[in-house]
């Protein structure tokens, strides 16, 4: 069966510091990747999303990046974070379907 | 601008009673709706969706309705238990033919359902 890793958990990190996240799946191959952003009293919202190795489309200008150095890795970084990064961040996948199936986050939090 | 909207940031139940959560879209081109139900510190899960070409889906306890002359959806919950109480969130998306779509799903805000014992 499919599994998804995302990891830490919880983060706390001070202003202008880099981050990265890092997010692997299992079970599958080619899947489709993407880094979901939950504010403070928002919804989802989409960061990044990925069809392939290095083929990483943003649907947001911000200060984050990701990359797929592999088919089944997915990294979101920042160089320098502002107050505004913070929030609960979601790796999530699907292959050829509508359906996301998410991981369990990371609660980030800039101070 | 929001293309899916849940207006209600909140709703209490009590158990056995039902749920209802409304979800409402502006985008007349989605014609794939899900929801999603998420508990704290956790990823969402998948629950139940709904194609365009339905008006009602039905899996247990839980069933979505489509309107999709008032681009309108809803998520009925009967009967609501404890274990219920989460925040739900409705998501839509565009189809884009056999190779699916990019799973660019737009989600509303979502609604926090309490269900009281």
């Amino acid at each position: 069966s499919q599994t998804i890793h995302q990891w830490p958990a919880t983060l706390v990190q001070p202003v202008g510091s880099p981050l990265s996240l890092e997010c692997t799946v299992e079970g599958t191959s080619n899947p489709n990747l993407y880094w979901y952003r939950q504010a403070a009293g928002r919804g989802l919202q989409l960061l990044f999303y990925s069809i392939g190795i290095d083929q990483i489309s943003s649907e947001v200008p911000q200060n984050l990046s990701a990359s797929r150095p592999q088919d089944r890795q997915f990294i979101l970084s920042s160089k320098k974070l502002l107050l505004s990064d913070s929030g609960f961040y979601l790796c999530a996948w699907s292959v050829r379907t509508e359906k996301l199936f998410f991981g369990s986050g990371t609660q980030l939090s800039v101070l | 601008d929001q293309q899916v909207k849940q207006n209600s940031p909140s709703l209490s139940v009590q158990e056995g009673r039902i749920s209802i959560l409304n979800c409402d879209y502006t985008n007349s081109m989605f014609d794939y709706f899900l929801w999603y139900k998420k508990y704290p510190a956790e990823g969402p899960t998948f629950l139940i969706s709904i194609s365009s070409i339905k008006d009602k889906n039905e899996d247990g306890r839980f069933t979505v309705f489509l309107n999709k002359s008032a681009k309108h959806l809803s998520l009925h919950i009967v009967p609501s238990q404890p274990g219920d109480s989460a925040v739900y969130f409705c998501a839509a998306s565009v189809l884009r033919g056999y190779g699916g779509s990019q799973g660019n799903l737009i989600f509303g805000k979502g609604t926090k359902l309490s269900v009281k014992p």
